[in-house]
């Protein structure tokens, strides 16, 4: 099973300014099968980022992916009110099962 | 509109069985997987396992496998997720969620069900 740690577990900033989430893999990811997810409190996660660098339909163009092999970032290129949240990564290329990172929790700073 | 919708919360005690189900419309219900993830409080997500309406074909996370079963209903496009026997660790939020590809279960998730809660309390 692929375990997938993400980095840091919190990160404070304030709108307008940019964020990089980390997500690394104990190994490498099939065909870069990683994820990013968003989710806030009471709702279900919201797909961002598929195939390691593919916007999902919908996601605006600041949500950026990167990264192959083990070591994956989510960047947020200038942070709206509304991207405070919990990011997960996933990695679905070595299942079953898929497996999640533990998240990293973006909070206004 | 694509979608999932989920059975509503649920409240039960240790040792009581439960099935929660999951209903997709909208799209080909037989020509996509559906899986389950589990996020018990204040904490992350967790993959249980996916299924097949197609033809049930079914995988578990090594976790969940014996802990649950998960099953489909083609007929009424709706997959379901079930205990026989509930813990009080089960207490949780389970989500299913359909991935982006037709017959792929290789796939992100890209449409997300409202979320179950269950909760296991005596």
């Amino acid at each position: 099973e692929i375990v997938l740690t993400q980095s840091p577990g919190t990160l404070s900033l304030s709108p307008g300014e940019r964020a990089t989430l980390s997500c690394r893999a104990s190994q490498s990811v099939s065909s870069s099968y990683l994820a990013w997810y968003q989710q806030k409190p009471g709702q279900a996660p919201r797909l961002l980022i598929y195939g390691a660098s593919s916007r999902a339909t919908g996601i605006p163009d600041r949500f950026s992916g990167s990264g192959s092999g083990t070591d994956f970032t989510l960047t947020i290129s200038r942070l709206e009110p509304e991207d405070f949240a919990v990011y997960y990564c996933q990695q679905y290329g070595s299942s079953p099962p898929d497996t999640f990172g533990q998240g990293t929790k973006l909070e206004i700073k | 509109e694509v979608q999932l919708v989920q059975s509503g919360a649920e409240v039960k005690k240790p040792g009581e069985s439960l099935k929660i189900s999951c209903k997709g419309s909208g799209y080909s219900f037989t020509s996509y997987w559906i899986g389950w993830v589990r996020q018990m409080p204040g904490k992350g997500l967790e993959w249980m396992g996916i299924i097949y309406p197609g033809d049930s074909d079914t995988r578990y996370s090594p976790s969940f496998q014996g802990q649950v079963t998960i099953s489909a209903d083609k007929s009424i496009s709706t997959a379901y997720l079930q205990w026989s026997s509930l813990k009080a660790s089960d207490t949780a939020m389970y989500y299913c969620a359909r991935p982006r590809g037709e017959w792929l279960f290789h796939d992100a998730f890209d449409i997300w069900g409202q979320g179950t809660m269950v909760t296991v309390s005596s």
